[in-house]
């Protein structure tokens, strides 16, 4: 499975812009680049995924590079409730029913 | 809407009990999965279902046996438990096993073998 790297931790201010990297360089054409977050004591929850067009939905904004090997993940006005272990995974379009493969992902910090 | 609803969301158990985790959803999905994540870990996949009647080892199987009920319900049980499956549980679904399904989870089990 194509891998992703994310940094290990990244702080924000409440109210301001956040973008979260992920580059996942070994990515194939039938990819997709999925992201989720999981708050403190709670299941991951999906924020949003795309191919190779960038896709905006309420909670967030996914900016996908043009060669497919890195992604942005934009929370666009961070709140206090986005602080979160953010996951940038690819799920393959292949046969079957794999599940996600997590990795550690990134640690969102917002400070007030 | 409920989504992904597991039952129950708290069990000690003592070693070698057996019990099972309970999960449905209620988004007409085909994919269910189980996952385990241990404290400061990424989540693991213990076992998945790509449609009713089908059932799937993933990554850390060893221990445990899942059933697809229904459409709707995707079982996982623990027949001697051990303290290393110690846990937090997760199930999830999802409309197609494919890259384009997002994959939609439920609350979480915690289990404590002791």
């Amino acid at each position: 499975d194509a891998k992703t790297t994310q940094p290990n931790s990244m702080e924000s201010n409440e109210e301001e812009p956040v973008h979260l990297p992920c580059n996942h360089s070994t990515i194939s054409g039938t990819d997709y680049i999925h992201w989720y977050r999981q708050l403190p004591s709670q299941g991951p929850e999906y924020v949003i995924h795309g191919l190779t067009s960038n896709v905006n939905n309420r909670m967030a904004s996914l900016a996908i590079a043009e060669d497919r090997k890195s992604s942005t993940l934009i929370l666009h006005r961070a709140t206090l409730r986005d602080a979160a272990v953010y996951y940038c995974i690819l799920r393959g379009s292949g046969g079957g029913a794999d599940g996600l493969t997590f990795g550690k992902g990134t640690h969102l910090i917002i400070q007030p | 809407n409920a989504g992904v609803t597991q039952t129950p969301k708290f069990q000690v158990l003592k070693t070698g009990q057996s019990m099972t985790l309970q999960c449905a959803q209620d988004m007409n999905h085909n994919s269910m999965y189980w996952y385990r994540q241990d404290p400061g870990m990424g989540l693991r996949l213990i076992y998945y279902s790509a449609s009713e009647g089908t059932t799937d080892k993933g990554e850390v199987p060893n221990g445990y046996n899942v059933s697809r009920l229904n459409k709707r319900e995707f079982s996982l049980r623990l027949e001697s438990a051990a303290p290393s499956q110690t846990s937090v549980y997760f199930c999830a679904s999802s409309e197609t096993g494919r890259g384009w399904g997002a994959i939609y989870f439920g609350e979480g089990s915690w289990l404590t073998v002791v």
